[in-house]
């Protein structure tokens, strides 16, 4: 079963413009992680957050997480065509580290020179 | 090394031959995971190591699909007897639970496997 949902499916935006991907997930979490996957390619580990979090930054990414919610947002900022690319959240099964991840069907983001 | 490798990129089995596939985690990583991605879309867990100890199998099919990591060689995956909804990609993975920085994954870049 899915643990991490995203939100939306699908993303297309203009260069330089921001893009904003949401997460919802379903059980009690340790942390929670964002990875990229270019087309045609493997996962490549983004940001991760605790869940005594609740904003992470990482270069032009901002990570903010709701445990209260459930949820979790990625922020992309000034993107760039580069950027194009399928987001995934994902969690760990029992909540803690050493539990297999679960990942949600992932946002396919689209930026447009 | 310091980066997930995978062995084959690609390859392309008929249906009912065996498919194997290797990966070497990062040194000095304990757990060891395997997911099938389909069409792009969900990752479907497998399995997962502990060194050479299976950790968790709950993914992985009861039939045709084996997994081990032996000291002192690569993880592989064996697919016996494939059939067309095998082919999909296969994504190995590591980490290392050690402080801060032990819970993230870090993931191959995948062999594709096609079955015709």
């Amino acid at each position: 079963s899915q643990q991490g949902e995203e939100d939306p499916q699908a993303l297309s935006i203009q260069e330089g413009e921001n893009a904003t991907m949401n997460c919802s997930y379903k059980t009690s979490i340790n942390n929670l992680q964002w990875y990229r996957q270019n087309s045609g390619r493997g996962l490549v580990h983004l940001i991760l957050i605790r869940s005594n979090e609740r904003e992470k930054h990482s270069g032009r990414l901002r990570v903010t997480l709701d445990t209260s919610k459930k949820s979790s947002s990625l922020l992309i900022t000034a993107s760039r065509a580069a950027d194009t690319a399928s987001y995934f959240c994902a969690t760990r099964r029992d909540g803690g580290s050493q539990g297999n991840l679960i990942f949600g069907k992932g946002t396919k983001l689209s930026v447009k020179p | 090394g310091e980066e997930v490798a995978q062995t084959p990129k690609h390859l392309v089995r008929g249906e009912g031959q065996k498919a194997k596939l290797y990966c070497a985690p990062i040194k000095g990583h304990s757990y060891v995971f395997w997911y099938q991605q389909v069409l792009k879309n969900e990752f479907k867990f497998l399995i997962s190591f502990q060194n050479e100890n299976v950790f968790d199998e709950t993914g992985m099919p009861k039939e045709r699909f084996s997994a081990k990591c032996l000291p002192n060689s690569p993880c592989s995956l064996e697919i016996q007897a494939t059939k067309l909804e095998d082919s999909a990609v296969y994504f190995c993975a590591s980490s290392q639970f050690q402080g801060s920085s032990g819970n993230t994954i870090y993931f191959g870049e995948g062999s594709w496997l096609t079955v015709v």
